[in-house]
């Protein structure tokens, strides 16, 4: 089974503190996603990357930056945590070989981020 | 650009009831279709798909067919059950990414 696992399932942290959320994939994925998740909203992609030190923004990078220094991790880092980025993020990583609209992408529990 | 709009929930139903959830897309090109399903307190997990026209996702029970002379992906299930409590999204996908719609919260009472 594909696990995505990322590092904590609730978080607190006030405003203006660096916050870092890490994610994990066991299945050697080429490429990772971070999503944030808001009532009414949906899912929005705020990065991806398709290799190691490579990134690409989502539709919403604004207040975000992420890191991908192996294969299997993906992190989202908050340089300056405010209160309208309390939210839930989600990871997820998918293959890229093969045909590329096809490969699904396989999602971590969530981080549910509350800043103060 | 791409995008997904699906009917607002909640959507109430009785356990064995017939469901529908709409989800219609606007898309260039020829998108795959996806039906995700989140279970409180958990992320997402693929429900079913569909990658060309006319082809028929199922899963579970739960079934949908690719239109494109609709752009539609409608989800349907026969006869629900409590457990299939939980938030539906319809996505689709060019290359890599994927365009979410805001998810349809479906409740079934015993």
């Amino acid at each position: 089974d594909v696990k995505v696992t990322q590092s904590s399932r609730y978080l607190v942290k006030r405003t203006g503190e660096k916050v870092f959320l890490e994610c994990v994939q066991d299945m050697d994925h080429e490429n990772m996603f971070w999503y944030r998740q808001d009532p009414g909203l949906g899912l929005r992609l705020i990065y991806f990357s398709y290799d190691v030190k490579m990134k690409e923004k989502g539709d919403i990078p604004e207040g975000y930056s992420v890191s991908r220094e192996k294969k299997e991790r993906f992190s989202l880092i908050l340089e300056s945590a405010s209160t309208n980025q309390t939210s839930m993020y989600l990871c997820a990583s998918s293959l890229s070989t093969g045909t590329p609209d096809y490969n699904e992408q396989f999602f971590g529990p969530g981080t549910r981020l509350t800043v103060l | 650009g791409n995008s997904v709009t699906q009917m607002e929930g909640p959507v109430t139903l009785s356990e064995e009831a017939f469901l529908t959830i709409n989800c219609t897309y606007t898309a260039t090109g020829y998108p795959s279709l996806f039906w995700y399903v989140q279970y409180p307190g958990e992320g997402l997990q693929l429900l079913l798909k569909a990658t060309k026209a006319d082809d028929k996702g199922s899963n579970k029970g739960f079934e949908a067919t690719y239109r494109k002379e609709t752009t539609s992906f409608h989800l349907e299930k026969g006869s629900v059950q409590v457990s299939d409590s939980a938030v539906y999204f319809c996505a689709l996908k060019r290359y890599s990414t994927l365009t979410f719609g805001k998810g349809t919260m479906l409740l079934v009472s015993p």
